[in-house]
């Protein structure tokens, strides 16, 4: 069972498009984080949200950790081609074990 | 920064072998280290908690006596698949942190096991 559902699974867009994507759980979380995989890489750490309601802006992007702290939301806008790749969000529940929502593959085409 | 280096980055073996994969924190003291499975085009699945000197704790569905798993040292954990098959296929990433989830995690570029 996936705690964590992201919407949507793809999206293909054009430069210069704007788009958010969606983690959300009927958990509640500590602390949510926002990742970024490449291709035949690790995932990279884009930002962590501790705070129901916090907003955390890193230059075109901009991430929300819902007020109940179930759920989160990542924007960005006026994408770019270096913005393509899988986004996962993943979740802390205590201080043991992070799980990964189930991702969204994003193609940003020039 | 922190960094962790997972080796091998990829590796062929034949059914019914056995394959190690390391995985190091390279300039900090790794208390825990996750170990993470990684269908294509899917997310990362944990399959066990590694901690320093004691045994890790498999998530339910891992088995522990085909993906062995040791934490020998605070810069070394390993992840053997014993009696490989082609099933077994697939990208294993590990993560390391200081203390747990309470400080940063560090993930490794992963290794991409195919058993023939």
């Amino acid at each position: 069972t996936q705690l964590l559902e992201q919407s949507p699974q793809f999206l293909s867009i054009q430069e210069g498009e704007n788009l958010t994507v969606y983690c959300n759980s009927s958990s509640v979380f500590s602390s949510l984080q926002w990742y970024r995989q490449e291709p035949g890489e690790g995932p990279v750490l884009l930002v962590t949200v501790v705070t129901g309601g916090e907003v955390k802006k890193l230059k075109r992007l901009t991430f929300q950790f819902g007020d109940a702290r179930k759920d989160s939301s990542l924007h960005i806008t006026a994408a770019q081609p270096g913005d393509t790749g899988l986004y996962l969000c993943a979740g802390a529940r205590s201080t043991d074990k992070l799980i990964f929502g189930t991702g969204t593959r994003l193609q940003v085409f020039p | 920064g922190a960094v962790v280096s997972q080796h091998p980055s990829w590796v062929i073996c034949k059914s019914g072998t056995s394959v190690k994969i390391e995985c190091r924190s390279l300039d900090f003291q790794a208390t825990t280290m996750f170990w993470y499975r990684q269908f294509p085009k899917q997310s990362l699945m944990l399959m066990a908690t590694s901690n320093e000197g004691s045994k890790a704790t498999y998530e339910q569905g891992v088995e522990k006596d085909k993906f062995l798993i040791n934490h020998a040292s605070l810069t070394l954990s390993t992840l053997t698949v014993t009696s490989a098959h082609p099933e077994d296929s697939s990208f294993y990433i590990c993560s390391a942190s200081l203390t747990g989830l309470s400080s940063p995690l560090h993930f490794g570029n992963g290794t991409r096991l195919t058993v023939t």
